[in-house]
């Protein structure tokens, strides 16, 4: 059974801490994606990476950066968590091209305070 | 940013009713689009990836239909079961970008 494993499931910070958030996949796909979901708007790409210490921006990249060391492993980092980076984050990952499809992780929630 | 938009955002319906939703996205450089399930405290899944034009594609009850020439998308549940609650999301993908562009999802809630 393909996984994609999200490290939290919920995760509550402070106003200001680094905060990471770690997917790993063992499915040995070439692309992965960081996602957060908000009431009404859907699921907005926040960074993607389709190699190994490759990424590229998506829509929504500030205040956020990732890192892509191993193949199995996509972190989001948010540099100084703010109130406005409350949401849902979620993992992705495909083979190849668009024409596959993603898989998910379960989600995390984050809340900062 | 590329809009991808689907309607209605959200829909009640009863147990047995047969129910369709919207997906529209631009109808330039268009490669691929993809519908997903999204249960309550569970991972979004894939349904279907649809690449040419006048494709359909079944699973079950649930079908989909594609027109890449007017960017537009229908999901087709005949018969909904109260299993079927949840959010379904569309997303675009562009021949010129590697992503995929997510639709706000349609919210659907089936009632025994």
């Amino acid at each position: 059974d393909v996984k994609v494993t999200q490290s939290s499931r919920y995760l509550v910070k402070r106003t200001g801490e680094k905060v990471f958030l770690e997917c790993v996949q063992d499915m040995d796909h070439e692309n992965m994606f960081w996602y957060r979901q908000d009431p009404g708007l859907g699921l907005r790409l926040i960074y993607f990476s389709y190699d190994v210490k490759m990424k590229e921006k998506g829509d929504i990249p500030e205040g956020y950066s990732v890192s892509r060391e191993k193949k199995e492993r996509f972190s989001l980092i948010l540099e100084s968590a703010s109130t406005n980076q409350t949401s849902m984050y979620l993992c992705a990952s495909s083979l190849g091209s668009t024409l596959t499809e993603a898989f998910f992780g379960q989600g995390t929630r984050l809340t900062v305070v | 940013i590329l809009n991808v938009e689907q309607s209605p955002q959200s829909l009640h319906v009863q147990e047995g009713d047969s129910t369709n939703f919207t997906c529209s996205f631009p109808s330039s450089n268009f490669y691929a689009l993809h519908w997903y399930r999204w249960e309550t405290a569970k991972s979004p899944e894939a349904l279907f990836v649809m690449t040419l034009n006048g494709d359909e594609k079944k699973k079950g009850r649930i079908s989909a239909t594609l027109n890449t020439k007017e960017g537009y998308s229908y999901l087709y549940i005949k018969g909904s079961q109260p299993e079927d609650s949840a959010t379904y999301l569309c997303a675009f993908a562009s021949s010129n970008t590697g992503k995929l562009i997510f639709g706000q999802g349609t919210t659907l809630q089936v009632k025994p």
